[in-house]
């Protein structure tokens, strides 16, 4: 089983949807949590970190259940620029505080 | 500000070559890494290193090794280069190793080994 698992979409939304992505992850340890954006052929950056009580970021929110363990990233009112893959990442104190990627969500918004 | 730039961007390599991707940053962080990112496996660590003069192993560090002789400079090498290590590498940095650390990209090098 992967430590950080993703559906790797992809997600065709029309402009102006809502979209939530989950994340699941199986170190109970994990202490930080963060959604990276990759775009095509570029590299990753953050996009946002997760906090216990949720955080909200304009139309982008985070939201973290560590009893489920699941992470979920929502957008809203979706623009053609948010089309990229997300990528949910873990950070895990017993793995030497080393990032763990998961496999990404790749959003495609359509016009 | 560059940030982090790697070269070369892109690189065909034969089996069994020597090669060494490069990374550089000129922001002063302390910690820097290298990935690779293949498809359906999502990002993984090959090495690391928390300071200058210090290095770790990742989670796949077979066949590549890295040194660390400054704050700026991380190179990895593949010894004896084979066609699983066709992938596309990223190296990172970040300015500590706790928990929250944003880690800051590079634009990656695309390698082929035929």
């Amino acid at each position: 089983r992967k430590e950080v698992e993703q559906d790797p979409g992809p997600f065709n939304v029309p402009e102006g949807a809502t979209v939530a992505f989950n994340c699941t992850y199986s170190n109970s340890a994990s202490q930080s949590f963060f959604w990276y954006r990759q775009d095509c052929r570029k590299e990753p950056k953050l996009l946002m970190s997760v906090y216990s009580s949720g955080n909200e970021d304009g139309r982008f929110t985070a939201q973290l259940n560590r009893a489920s363990q699941y992470i979920s990233l929502l957008i809203r009112d979706s623009k053609l620029s948010d089309s990229a893959t997300y990528l949910c990442v873990v950070n895990s104190e017993n793995a030497g505080n080393m990032l763990t990627f998961g496999g990404g969500t790749r959003l495609m918004v359509k016009p | 500000i560059a940030g982090i730039t790697q070269a070369p961007t892109s690189q065909i390599l034969a089996a069994g070559r020597r090669m060494t991707l490069r990374c550089t940053q000129d922001m002063r962080h302390n910690a820097m890494y290298w990935y690779r990112q293949d498809l359906g496996l999502g990002l993984r660590l090959i090495h690391y290193s928390n300071t200058a003069g210090t290095t770790g192993k990742g989670e796949v560090p077979d066949g590549y090794s890295v040194s660390r002789a400054n704050t700026d400079d991380f190179p990895l090498t593949l010894a004896s280069a084979v066609p699983s290590q066709t992938s596309v590498y990223f190296c990172a940095s970040s300015a500590g190793t706790g928990g929250r650390e944003t880690q800051y990209f590079g634009p990656g090098t695309r390698l082929l080994v035929l």
